[in-house]
């Protein structure tokens, strides 16, 4: 079961762009990279996944190096709101291989500032 | 449409005696999963069910604790005899299994947050 290590907390303030960089040196040839977003008392929300090279979406850009050790979620321009814990997962929940065995880890803890 | 949902959102009760608490999964998601986080902690996985598969609960932490689901959608997590460090925040989260090598997004509940006395 591939896990991963992520800073436990980072600083920014509104406007800056806030890279979050994870590392997965066990990470399978199956396995995909997923980062999650959690704001307190609620459950987590997913933001973004990727295999390799580079995803964007509305919210978030996901790089991955091509060794896929790693990966780096990156957030243009923070405001306040974005003030959460993000959680970078690996894992494949094809049916007979880890089955939905995720793990979250503590995430990062990112803290924006006006 | 709606969102998981889970109850009750709150549930203290006494050491020693039994809960049950209620995961309702998002229509037509065949895959639920259950989490534990604990204060300041991250998500720590529980329980998986897939369709009619045999659930995956290689996460239970003690055989105090059971889930079970009736068909193939509602869900119960059940704590025996509870203790003190059963206190938690319990997630419930569903997912559309699309098959593939990809991983599933998960569609998380808001938690029922048991305290133990």
């Amino acid at each position: 079961l591939a896990k991963t290590t992520q800073p436990i907390s980072m600083d920014s303030y509104e406007g800056q762009e806030v890279n979050i960089t994870c590392s997965h040196n066990n990470i399978a040839t199956n396995d995909y990279i997923t980062w999650y977003q959690q704001f307190p008392s609620q459950g987590p929300r997913f933001i973004i996944q990727g295999y390799k090279t580079k995803v964007t979406n509305e919210v978030a850009s996901l790089f991955i190096p091509a060794d896929r050790k790693s990966s780096t979620l990156s957030l243009p321009r923070v405001s306040l709101s974005d003030t959460a814990v993000y959680y970078c997962l690996v894992g494949d929940t094809d049916r007979g291989s880890t089955l939905g065995r995720l793990y979250f880890g503590r995430g990062t803890q990112l803290t924006v500032w006006p | 449409g709606a969102g998981v949902s889970q109850s009750p959102s709150n549930k203290v009760t006494e050491k020693g005696k039994d809960v049950e608490l209620r995961c309702d999964p998002i229509s037509g998601h065949t895959a639920l999963y259950w989490y534990r986080q604990s204060l300041g902690q991250g998500l720590e996985f529980l329980i998986y069910f897939q369709g009619n598969s045999a659930p995956d609960k290689s996460g239970l932490p003690s055989d105090r604790f059971s889930a079970e689901r009736t068909g193939g959608s509602v869900s119960t997590l059940t704590i025996q005899r509870t203790q003190q460090e059963d206190s938690a925040v319990y997630l419930c989260a569903s997912s559309l299994v699309l098959g593939g090598s990809s991983t599933d997004t998960q569609y998380f509940g808001p938690g029922t947050r048991l305290t133990v006395l």
